[in-house]
């Protein structure tokens, strides 16, 4: 299995400051075929379901703000949040879906200072 | 806009089989692949396996020898058996749908989760 690494834990931050979260797989998950990062970000607030935030590792889903922005490419992706909002407190994780079984990262809590 | 809700016992024995359903509305089950996902409280999320609507399935080797799902399409329902249960299957248990293409395990519905607790 493809094993997905987050970091940090968590992070504290004021409003309107910058987030940023890191992933690292245990393998390449860009596929050379088609140069697709398939790395995806989730959002998840308390008692809610994830949420797909960005796909292809880059790509926002539709209704997404514009403030959510991933980027990497191999093994190395960052999720960033350009200016924190309270409504985005929650947990974040990254999944990789180049190989089954997918999986997810341990999950990045992200608080308001 | 498709929604996903999950049913089935909150509560099953040490040993026994857990049984849930997933009910799909707003959308067809058709031309999608649907997943089982779980989370234990506090802790991250894994994917359980899925089942496209023809009825093949993919599961998770870490669980596959006790993972049986189905899927009927007359009732926009897909299912999910894990059997031998024992404490360490207690979670939140979500249905989701992944899409059908290049990119099949990446999920863009959930369903809100229904939490299954195994106690005695």
């Amino acid at each position: 299995d493809i094993v997905m690494t987050q970091s940090p834990d968590s992070l504290a931050l004021s409003l309107g400051e910058r987030a940023t979260i890191n992933c690292k797989s245990s393998q390449t998950v860009l596929y050379s075929p088609n140069n697709m990062n398939y790395l995806a970000w989730y959002q998840q607030k308390p008692g809610q379901p994830p949420k797909l935030l960005i796909h292809w590792a880059s790509t926002r889903e539709s209704g997404v703000p514009e403030r959510f922005s991933g980027s990497g490419s191999g093994t190395d992706f960052t999720l960033t949040i350009s200016s924190l909002q309270a409504e985005d407190v929650a947990v974040y994780y990254c999944q990789q879906y180049y190989s089954p079984p997918p999986t997810f990262g341990g999950g990045t809590k992200v608080e308001i200072k | 806009q498709v929604q996903l809700q999950e049913s089935g016992p909150g509560l099953v024995k040490p040993s026994e089989t857990l049984s849930l359903i997933c009910s799909v509305s707003g959308g067809s089950i058709s031309s999608y692949y649907w997943s089982w996902i779980r989370q234990p409280a506090g802790e991250g999320l894994q994917w359980i396996g899925r089942i496209y609507f023809s009825g093949s399935t993919n599961y998770n080797p870490s669980l596959k020898s006790r993972v049986t799902m189905s899927v009927d399409t007359s009732k926009n329902q897909f299912s999910l058996n894990l059997a031998s249960v024992t404490a360490a299957d207690t979670a939140v248990y979500y249905c989701a749908r992944g899409f059908d293409g290049s990119g099949s395990y990446r999920f863009d519905s959930w369903g809100q989760g229904t939490l299954v607790t195994v106690s005695s």
